[in-house]
């Protein structure tokens, strides 16, 4: 357990509806990102977050998806109309202050039916 | 050609057995280089962290970084059947996201 959670572990849902996941990193933890990740391929950047601000975003990280980190503490991934396209485990990880490693939480898998 | 190369496996070895594992890359602004280890439906954790060429030991663990011939490798010695697992490099060049391989699926039978 790195102590990075995320909400809820795992998610299914119908085509065209909303999801939001959640993730709260390691408290003292300014820097956060989130990845995607599908079957048999490693995870792939969406966006990241020092402190409150979102410094980054992928050309991955269509106009459906949002995400914010209000206070700099927790952070949140919405993904408005999902596609079964978007079937995949979002991970989010968490880096201390003066450092690059990454600290992954175990991830929320989302199922579009 | 992508950023990362590794081989996807799988790689089925005998319990005791040392294991190397190998990531390529194309972009020499890289200068930080991460070994994860993810088990089936869980997130990645973080075996091994190094900085530029050389080696590193943690247990049975050791990570090298050929930075010359952009070339990472993860040896485990004395495998378990506890080490399967995939094994994925992750690269970045400081402050921005990790690159990572597709990574290697390994199983250590007893």
């Amino acid at each position: 357990d790195t102590g990075v959670s995320q909400d809820p572990r795992h998610k299914i849902t119908k085509r065209g509806q909303n999801v939001t996941f959640r993730c709260d990193p390691i408290s003292e933890h300014n820097r956060l990102y989130w990845y995607r990740q599908t079957l048999g391929q490693g995870p792939e950047f969406l966006t990241y977050f020092q402190n409150e601000a979102q410094l980054e975003k992928s050309r991955l990280l269509s106009d459906r998806f949002s995400a914010e980190r209000p206070k700099g503490s927790f952070s949140t991934l919405e993904i408005q109309r999902t596609e079964q396209g978007d079937s995949a485990m979002y991970l989010c990880a968490s880096i201390p202050s003066g450092s690059y490693e990454q600290y992954f939480g175990p991830g929320t898998r989302l199922t579009v039916t | 050609q992508k950023e990362v190369e590794q081989d996807p496996g799988p790689l089925s070895v005998p319990e005791g057995a040392i294991v190397s594992l190998n990531c390529t890359y194309s972009n020499s602004a890289f200068q930080y280089f991460m070994w994860y280890r993810q088990y089936s439906r869980k997130g990645p954790e973080l075996l091994m962290y190094t900085y530029s060429s050389g080696n590193k030991e943690d247990g049975r663990f050791t990570a090298q970084v050929d930075k010359s011939s952009k070339y990472i490798s993860l040896f485990i010695r004395d495998s378990q059947p506890s080490d399967s697992a995939t094994y994925l490099c992750a690269l970045t060049s400081g402050n921005t996201p990790l690159v990572f391989g597709k990574g290697t699926r390994l199983s250590v039978i007893a």
